[in-house]
């Protein structure tokens, strides 16, 4: 069946723009992650929704960030007023029911450059 | 918050030896433990995972060790091959987190 589906796939915009991340999940999962990974880096957790709401929000960087999840499946991360180290690998991922031993499927990521 | 450790950062081991790469992590209420495959370019894909009420699992050359007292676990690739070259980051999740915190991943190289 088809995975976790991500776009645009890749995205440049100019320092200062606002840009929106889409992210599709597994048809069923009621979970819903967003990571970024920085150029070498590891994953770094942002925001995670259980249907429509977002009990943590404690990973996002700043308040530049935000996202929002509607009928419980497609989510946008929007970012304002992007800077330079934004710069990154957005990741999406969702899981069943998100429990701890939940298994969580990545998307193919979009690819954020900000000139 | 989880904080996750993992060595080495590169690892390099002739075609058909063993690799083995560690984590460890902070908080004790962690209970879920999964490991994921990079490939250069493409997503991260869990290959293995294990949660806090076992100690070893395996899946044919990959295995899994936790030790909950010592909060480490391990992944363990017997008789590698060419197509085992990735990045390999370990994770974790539990304790009221909701997300996964990840290790800084291991880039595993299979010398020919």
């Amino acid at each position: 069946g088809a995975g976790v589906s991500q776009s645009p796939s890749n995205k440049v915009t100019e320092k200062g723009k606002d840009v929106e991340l889409r992210c599709d999940p597994i048809s069923g999962h009621t979970a819903l992650y967003w990571y970024r990974q920085s150029l070498g880096q590891g994953l770094e957790f942002l925001i995670y929704f259980q249907g429509n709401s977002a009990p943590d929000k404690s990973g996002l960087p700043s308040d530049r960030f935000s996202a929002e999840r509607t009928g419980g499946s497609v989510s946008t991360l929007t970012i304002q007023r992007t800077q330079q180290e934004d710069s990154a690998v957005y990741l999406c991922a969702s899981s069943l029911v998100g429990l701890a031993g939940d298994t969580q499927y990545f998307g193919p990521g979009t690819r954020l450059t900000v000139l | 918050g989880e904080n996750v450790e993992q060595h080495p950062s590169t690892l390099s081991v002739q075609e058909g030896d063993s690799a083995v790469i560690k984590c460890t992590y902070s908080d004790s209420a962690s209970n879920y433990f999964p490991w994921y495959k990079q490939e250069l370019g493409k997503r991260p894909q869990l290959i293995i995972d294990i949660r806090s009420n076992v100690g070893e699992k395996k899946d044919q050359r990959i295995a899994v060790t936790l030790n909950k007292t010592a909060k480490h676990f391990s992944l363990h690739i017997t008789e590698t091959q060419p197509e085992d070259s990735a990045v390999y980051f370990c994770a974790a999740r539990g304790g009221g987190a909701d997300g996964l915190t990840f290790g800084k991943g291991t880039h595993l190289i299979i010398q020919p």
